[in-house]
């Protein structure tokens, strides 16, 4: 079943700015992902992040890890038109290999 | 990255026909894929885990005689949705990783839209 909620549901930003999405789960886990959706296509792997890590960052992704608040944020700075996509995080439990998906964020990122 | 394919990416076939959606881990092997459905504007929904060389397992609500799974080998896992209904069409992705852990980012195949009309 999936757990966990993503939000906002939508987000709408000009270029340049930054873009920040969370994701809250409710039980412990293994590791959290970030994955890309672009409309209509399968997903791309963006950071891992895993439980005993409290920040990643790549290029102008930065992930953080609060296991504490049961949650994570994506931020992405200085978004491109190019960025216009949703954004899904997923969780593993246990020593499961299963990713559970949350509900995921639309970003639009206007030029 | 590694690479996973899924064919085809668009399909409509009418109601009670059969379709068989592929995937293919093309560079690299892999024991276990998973087969997700996504709705419009929705979040992925894991189906079941293909296992090669034995049977599927399915998530709760799954019918396993209504979709289908096969992973006859290393690098191919099937998805055939039988006697196909309206209700069926949907996104379907396919994902695998190169190593059996959890801790290792999952590749994914493009998908592939089923209308049933």
């Amino acid at each position: 079943s999936q757990q966990g909620e993503e939000d906002p549901q939508a987000l709408s930003i000009q270029e340049g700015e930054n873009a920040t999405m969370n994701c809250s789960y409710k039980t412990s886990i293994n590791n959290l992902q970030w994955y890309r959706q672009n409309s209509g296509r399968g997903l791309v792997h963006l950071i891992l992040i895993r439980s005993n890590e409290r920040e990643k960052h790549s290029g102008r992704l930065r992930v953080t890890l609060d296991t504490s608040k049961k949650s994570s944020s994506l931020l992405i700075t200085a978004s491109r038109a190019a960025d216009t996509a949703s954004y899904f995080c997923a969780k593993t439990q246990g020593g499961s290999e299963k990713l559970v998906f949350g509900k995921g964020t639309k970003l639009t990122v206007n030029p | 990255g590694a690479v996973v394919s899924q064919h085809p990416s668009r399909v409509i076939c009418k109601s009670g026909t059969s379709v068989k959606i592929e995937c293919r881990s093309l560079d690299f092997q892999a024991t276990t894929m998973f087969w997700y459905r996504q709705f419009p504007k929705k979040s992925l929904m894991l189906m079941a885990t293909s296992n090669e060389g034995s049977k599927a397992t399915y998530e709760q609500g799954v019918e396993k005689d209504k979709f289908l799974i096969n992973h006859a080998s290393l690098t191919l896992s099937t998805l055939t949705v039988t006697s196909a209904h309206p209700e069926d069409s949907s996104f379907y992705i396919c994902s695998a990783r190169t190593t059996p852990r959890a801790n290792t980012e999952a590749f994914f195949g493009q998908g592939t839209r089923l209308t049933v009309v």
